[in-house]
């Protein structure tokens, strides 16, 4: 039960692009394709970005995207905008109806 | 509209005990896995427990076994974690969240302090 590892942090301009990555191991992450991404304001619940690896939730602004391989999901934002400035955590089935959070990534627009 | 409301959060001393609650509304309550997934402050998420659809399936972190229970009763609509033998480690924020196609709906939490 490792949490799986995230860069601590990613910074860009305002319509630059970012990526997260997310590594597990073939247990979780390379095991199913069954990877959430979660946004997280301070003092706010995390809220759902992606599922299923690339999947977006109705609501959730297209500049949002996923994406898998091997061991290691994605999660990158397209045209970062202010409001994009969050913590943000992969999570992986693990099995046995399990879950396994990332280390969690702040994401700083400059 | 989906809620989920966590409450019997507080400030406890070490070895105590303290049981939270999560009140749900706004769907069929016994169709969903429930899971609880805390956050120590200034820390990342951590999976603490599920809890099958009907009950009859539980599965925790090796952080909380045996001393933390995951229940629930599909009657009330209402999930719970009993939490036994509690460590300073323990404080978090601790959320309820309802699985839906293995990803998560959150409640806002509720604040576990254990302090001495």
């Amino acid at each position: 039960q490792s949490a799986l590892t995230q860069p601590r942090s990613v910074s860009g301009s305002p319509g630059q692009s970012v990526t997260i990555s997310c590594t597990g191991t073939s247990s979780d992450v390379g095991g199913y394709n069954y990877v959430s991404w979660y946004q997280q304001h301070p003092g706010k619940a995390p809220k759902l970005m992606i599922h299923d690896v690339t999947k977006r939730p109705s609501g959730v602004p297209g500049h949002f995207s996923g994406s898998k391989s091997g061991n290691t999901a994605y999660l990158t934002i397209s045209g970062l905008q202010a409001e994009d400035e969050a913590d943000y955590y992969c999570c992986s089935y693990a099995g046995s109806y399990s879950f396994v959070f990332g280390t969690g990534t702040k994401v700083t627009v400059l | 509209q989906v809620q989920l409301v966590e409450s019997g959060g507080g400030v406890v001393q070490p070895g105590t005990s303290l049981r939270l609650s999560c009140v749900t509304s706004g769907f069929t309550f016994s169709n969903y896995p429930l899971h609880w997934v805390r956050q120590a402050p200034g820390e990342g998420l951590e999976w603490v427990a599920v809890i099958s659809y009907d009950g009859t399936n539980k599965y925790y972190a090796d952080s909380v076994k045996g001393r933390f229970t995951i229940s629930r009763d599909n009657s009330k609509g209402t999930q719970y974690l009993q939490m036994n033998s509690l460590r300073h480690e323990d404080t978090a924020m601790y959320y309820c969240a309802r699985e839906v196609n293995t990803a998560m709906d959150w409640g806002r939490g509720t604040l576990v302090t254990v302090s001495s």
